[in-house]
């Protein structure tokens, strides 16, 4: 069965320096997603895209982060200058339709900021 | 703002029992309900119930939704060791952004 692939599986990066996550989404579909789950709290929307445009934006998604499909397969998030605050596993999801379909979840990348 | 609550928090039961999950939500623009289940990583889809009234049924695994009550339900019965995990509601809006609610957490012991 396809499935959401991402990399890294874990991350350790000092505070204050830029990271990319990575993820491939399943092939045919065409709306894709962010989101985080801080240890121990609710998994959280951050973002969504589609036709290469961010649709909609979570509060958290605020100037720091960046979403982009640089080619036809890979969907990434940047996080610009990391924070503490950032340590979390983020998830990517992807679907074929929106709405009518679910989302399916990648496994994950644990990031943890030093 | 949308909310997604989940009860109870944990469970512990016995291989065999039949256990009953809960989510009530008040959300906004509401366009379906989804059920997902975390062992160490991806949450993995179980249900995605749009219509009051009809039961989706996986298995061992059934939920229903409530659309006037506003909640679900997800059943496991005859539960085993291999159903011990987070078991997660959320709801989609019209935004396609899901909100999901704290998760109850399930153990199933031999």
């Amino acid at each position: 069965e396809p499935e959401v692939t991402q990399t890294p599986s874990h991350q350790v990066t000092q505070m204050g320096q830029e990271v990319i996550l990575r993820c491939v989404p399943i092939s045919n579909h065409l709306y894709f997603y962010w989101y985080r789950q801080i240890l121990g709290q609710k998994v959280e929307f951050l973002v969504s895209f589609y036709n290469n445009e961010i649709s909609e934006k979570s509060e958290i998604f605020d100037d720091q982060f960046s979403v982009e499909r640089p080619d036809g397969s890979n969907f990434t998030l940047k996080i610009r200058s990391t924070k503490l605050e950032d340590s979390a596993m983020y998830f990517c999801a992807s679907t074929w339709v929106r709405e009518k379909q679910p989302q399916h979840f990648g496994d994950g990348t644990r990031l943890s900021i030093l | 703002e949308d909310k997604v609550v989940q009860s109870p928090l944990s469970l512990v039961v016995h291989e065999g029992d039949t256990v009953t999950l809960n989510c009530s939500y008040e959300v906004t623009n509401f366009r379906s309900l989804l059920w997902y289940k975390q062992e160490k990583k991806a949450p993995t889809f179980l249900f995605m119930l749009t219509s009051s009234g009809i039961e989706k049924k996986s298995g061992r695994l059934s939920s229903i939704l409530d659309k006037k009550e506003l909640f679900s339900i997800l059943n496991i019965t005859a539960t085993q060791t291999g159903d011990s995990a987070v078991y997660l509601c959320a709801n989609n809006n019209a935004g396609n952004m899901l909100t999901f609610g704290g998760g109850t957490r399930l153990m199933v012991k031999p």
